[in-house]
């Protein structure tokens, strides 16, 4: 595609189910990461996938989220028994080659966990 | 810890002025910075950046400066345009580790 593509756009859970956000990167992309934004901040950095290898989740805030990449394009960020504080834009970014100075965003999924 | 600070939530230029965007920093390992900007409903886009060894780096209506000395970058827009109203934010990173830190973001609003 054209851009980054990410769904579902909208997602409403409820607390203690479980999520999965898909990132669909510019194709070729060597580079993807998975930001977490709430409402009134800038996004916070969640994890760094350099082809399938993940080489940093420093930022993922507890172990109910886990996000992979096994082929090396296509991502899924997952969430384990949601909490209210999960609720925020997730957003995913690409890009070309082994650093993040051109990142390329996609339009992000809404996650509001009631 | 806020790495990174945009002070001012909301700007508002009339269409044809200057728009100044201030950001500070307080990590002195950044040793790059960007500017993304982005409109309702989308993801940010990419708009200017400027490496550490510079002071300045200028693209069309947009400039970004860095004082190095007070940790602090700005960016200039001129003239403002009624398409440039959107919320920016400003990121830094230190290039050996691969990640952005985010400011809060400002929201510009350029009147007609």
């Amino acid at each position: 595609g054209a851009g980054v593509s990410q769904s579902p756009r909208y997602k409403v859970a409820k607390r203690g189910q479980d999520v999965a956000l898909r990132c669909d990167p510019i194709s070729g992309h060597v580079s993807l990461f998975w930001y977490q934004q709430a409402l009134g901040q800038g996004p916070e950095f969640l994890t760094y996938f350099q082809n399938e290898a993940q080489l940093d989740k420093s930022g993922l805030p507890s172990d109910r989220f886990f996000a992979e990449r096994p082929e090396g394009s296509v991502s899924t960020l997952k969430i384990q028994r949601t909490q209210q504080e999960d609720s925020a834009v997730y957003l995913c970014a690409s890009s070309l080659g082994n650093t993040n100075e051109k990142l390329f965003f996609g339009s992000g999924t809404q996650l509001s966990v009631l | 810890d806020q790495q990174v600070k945009q002070n001012s939530p909301s700007l508002s230029v009339q269409e044809g002025r200057i728009s100044i965007l201030n950001c500070d920093y307080t990590n002195s390992m950044f040793d790059y910075f960007l500017w993304y900007k982005k409109y309702p409903a989308e993801g940010p886009t990419f708009l200017i950046s400027i490496s550490s060894i510079k002071d300045k780096n200028e693209d069309g209506r947009f400039t970004v400066f860095l004082n190095k000395s007070a940790k602090h970058l700005s960016l200039h827009i001129v003239p403002s345009q009624p398409g440039d109203s959107a919320v920016y934010f400003c990121a830094a990173m230190d290039q050996g580790a691969q990640k952005l830190v985010f400011g809060q973001g400002t929201r510009l609003t350029i009147n007609p």
